[in-house]
């Protein structure tokens, strides 16, 4: 009764690198979500995603973050050419259905992406 | 932009006590969530509101949905240690594709 699995747990980059986080959703569930976290702060959301689509990226800066969930595989949220301000705990979350049908959110319990 | 407002941001209380606290929004929701956030894990959902007025309970938790869906509360009798947490509203708008967080209202139960 696997829930949503994240991995890495930690990760450290220096400025400039690639980070590369992954989101396996509960089983059955096609609808995923990425949100960061900064310390003392609720969730912003970044983007929504279902099998193959983007559904809503408004809360994903435009450049240097991009999110994909493929037809097979987890979702990877990817940031390129890392700098200080992108340290933050990632969390994802996954729904059997979208937003409008109240669905509730099952999270995974984050990446904590911190950048030297 | 839809926000949420939570209040009080901090609050510390002793073993046994009562609380409540508010998440308010000037925005309509079509429906909210309350969620529990432990350190170094990820929000676990504790309820969905739906209905305007609605109340749920869970336990010593009783959840209430104002009746224009743009503010919720939650109220915890005889607090425990294990209540310990950061407690987020989330709400899901009319047209939106995603949910807004509160910033949550960190709850700690001293024994």
């Amino acid at each position: 009764n696997a829930g949503v699995m994240q991995n890495p747990r930690h990760l450290v980059r220096r400025r400039g690198q690639e980070a590369r986080l992954r989101c396996s959703p509960m089983k059955g569930h096609s609808h995923v979500y990425w949100y960061r976290q900064l310390p003392e702060e609720g969730l912003k959301f970044m983007v929504y995603l279902q099998k193959e689509n983007i559904i809503d990226e408004s809360g994903m800066p435009k450049e240097r973050f991009s999110a994909e969930f493929p037809k097979e595989g987890p979702s990877i949220l990817r940031i390129q050419q890392v700098v200080r301000g992108d340290s933050a705990a990632y969390f994802c979350a996954s729904s059997p259905q979208g937003i409008g049908g109240n669905q509730p959110q099952h999270f995974g319990d984050g990446t904590r992406l911190s950048i030297l | 932009t839809q926000l949420l407002e939570q209040s009080p941001q901090f609050l510390s209380i002793q073993e046994g006590e009562n609380l409540t606290v508010y998440c308010n929004s000037s925005s309509v929701f079509s429906s909210l969530q309350w969620y529990r956030q432990e350190p170094g894990e990820g929000p676990v959902l504790l309820v969905t509101v739906v209905t305007g007025g609605e109340v749920k309970k869970l336990k010593r938790l009783t959840f209430q949905f104002g009746d224009a869906r743009k503010d919720s509360s939650l109220h915890i009798t005889a607090a425990q240690p294990g209540d310990t947490g950061l407690y987020l509203c989330a709400g899901a708008g009319n047209y939106g594709q995603n949910f807004v967080f509160g910033p949550g209202t960190r709850l700690s139960v001293l024994p």
